[in-house]
């Protein structure tokens, strides 16, 4: 089935230091979101994409639609202590009957 | 309450017993989705109504029955499960199947 390659699977920075993840894939979509999941809570949206080279920020995270549709960036700025958790990417098509696919997440540990 | 609520937040229960975890959604959404959360693994999608029909199973045990009494709430029924079901329970809503998806903090389920 499909799948979302995203990488990657965890990281270890300092605080302060900027932030970099992405998910590909071998399809096409016409949506792109960016959640988020703290420990113990379920996932929250950070960033939704609609368009192709679409760049959208949300105070210090910016995510961008590839231009080929098949792929999506987020970047964390000035990591702070309260940016760890995993980050998930998901695609989605516009045709309403289209699966939201879920990549595995990217885990952000940020060190002292 | 706001957004996307779940009850219990916790539940541990024996291969033999009855239980049923509840979502409720406060956003006016008239689609809820059922997801599972294991360990290192994409989330799965699980069942979708849309307009309070089951509009998608993918292939899940009958040992899960989902409900859905009307657009605000979705019951997951347990019964006879197996310790491999311990996961993390999401519940997540959406207007249409075509937009974003919203979610809720989950129930964490251990199955001895």
């Amino acid at each position: 089935g499909q799948q979302l390659n995203q990488s990657p699977q965890s990281m270890f920075i300092q605080e302060g230091e900027d932030v970099s993840m992405n998910c590909t894939s071998s399809s096409i979509f016409n949506t792109w979101l960016w959640y988020k999941q703290d420990p113990g809570e379920g996932p929250v949206l950070l960033i939704a994409l609609y368009k192709a080279g679409e760049l959208t920020s949300n105070g210090r995270l910016t995510a961008q639609f590839g231009i080929t549709r098949k792929d999506s960036f987020l970047n964390i700025s000035a990591s702070i202590p309260s940016d760890v958790g995993i980050y998930f990417c998901a695609g989605q098509r516009m045709n309403r009957d289209d699966k939201i696919i879920f990549g595995k997440g990217t885990r952000l540990h940020i060190l002292p | 309450e706001t957004g996307v609520t779940q009850t219990p937040r916790h539940l541990v229960m024996g291969m033999t017993n009855k239980k049923s975890l509840k979502c409720e959604q406060h956003l006016g959404h008239n689609a809820m989705y059922w997801y599972k959360q294991s360990a290192k693994k994409p989330l799965e999608l699980m069942f979708v109504y849309s307009l309070e029909e089951r509009v998608e199973n993918n292939s899940v045990p009958s040992r899960f029955s989902p409900e859905c009494p009307n657009s605000s709430h979705l019951f997951l029924h347990l019964h006879t499960l197996q310790p491999e079901d311990s996961a993390l329970y999401l519940c997540a809503s959406s207007q249409g199947r075509e937009n974003e998806q919203f979610f809720g903090p989950g129930t964490r389920l251990t199955v001895l």
